[in-house]
C-alpha cells in the first residue's frame, strides 16, 4: 500500500492567494483527518470526514478555510485568501472504523505564505 | 477536557544511554493510547497502540508501557538513528478524535 498521499509537498505563495492542498487516503479507510502542525501550537485537528461526510469542522480556524471530500479516495483543503499566519505543515491522516483505530499520516504539505 | 502531557520536552542522550519518555493523560474512558515517531520533514509514523493498564509492547529498542494515568516509552541502548520527536495521543470516550501531546524531541549523540 502506498500509504496516505499528499500534494504538493511544498507550497510557497503570496498573501491573498488561494491555496489548495490535496490528499489521497489509504484505500479502504473510511475516516479522513486534516491536521495543522506548528511549533507554537503542535498538532491541531482542523476537520474530519467519515464516509466522505464532514463530521466535525470545529477546528477550522475561520471561513477562509474549507475542506471537501468528493469521493472516498480524494480530499482537498482550501485556504482563500491565504495569510502569513497560515504558514504551517498540513497533514492528512486516515483510518478504518474498526480494529486498532490507528491513524496513518501522510508526509505533509509545508506551506509558506509570504 | 481530555489532556495529554508529554515530558520532557527535549532529551539529549549519548548513544547507549537508556532512558524513558513520559506521556501522562487525564481522560474519561481510555480506549487507546498511541505512540508515534516523527522525523523532521515527515509525517508521524505509527509505533504502538496500548489499550489497557499493564499492557506492554516492544519494537527493536523501544518498549511502551501503560498504567491508568500514564505511558512510558523506554528506549534501551539508543542509537543516533533513534533521534526524532516522539508523540503520544489518546482516544477516549465516544470520540473519534485523538488528543495529541506536544511531543518529546529526542537527540542521541554518537
Amino acid at each position: 500500500d502506498a500509504g496516505v498521499i499528499q500534494s504538493p509537498r511544498h507550497e510557497v505563495t503570496e498573501m491573498g492567494q488561494e491555496v489548495t492542498l490535496r490528499c489521497k487516503p489509504i484505500s479502504g479507510h473510511d475516516y479522513l483527518f486534516w491536521y495543522r502542525q506548528t511549533m507554537m501550537r503542535g498538532l491541531e485537528l482542523l476537520i474530519y470526514f467519515n464516509n466522505n461526510v464532514p463530521i466535525d469542522d470545529s477546528g477550522m480556524p475561520e471561513d477562509r478555510f474549507s475542506a471537501k471530500m468528493p469521493n472516498a479516495s480524494f480530499s482537498t483543503l482550501k485556504i482563500q485568501p491565504s495569510e502569513p499566519r497560515d504558514s504551517a505543515v498540513y497533514f492528512c491522516a486516515s483510518r478504518t472504523s474498526g480494529g486498532q483505530e490507528t491513524q496513518y499520516f501522510g508526509p505533509g504539505t509545508r506551506l509558506l505564505v509570504l | 477536557e481530555d489532556q495529554v502531557t508529554q515530558s520532557p520536552e527535549a532529551l539529549r542522550l549519548q548513544e547507549g544511554e537508556s532512558s524513558s519518555l513520559n506521556c501522562s493523560y487525564t481522560v474519561s474512558g481510555l480506549r487507546g493510547l498511541f505512540w508515534y515517531r516523527q522525523d523532521p520533514g515527515k509525517g508521524p509514523e505509527f509505533l504502538f497502540t496500548l489499550y489497557s493498564a499493564g499492557e506492554e509492547k516492544e519494537k527493536e529498542r523501544l518498549k511502551a508501557t501503560l498504567t491508568k494515568k500514564e505511558s512510558f516509552l523506554h528506549i534501551t541502548a539508543p542509537k543516533p538513528e533513534d533521534s526524532a520527536t516522539y508523540l503520544c495521543a489518546v482516544l477516549a470516550g465516544g470520540s473519534y478524535i485523538p488528543t495529541f501531546g506536544r511531543g518529546t524531541s529526542l537527540i542521541v549523540h554518537p
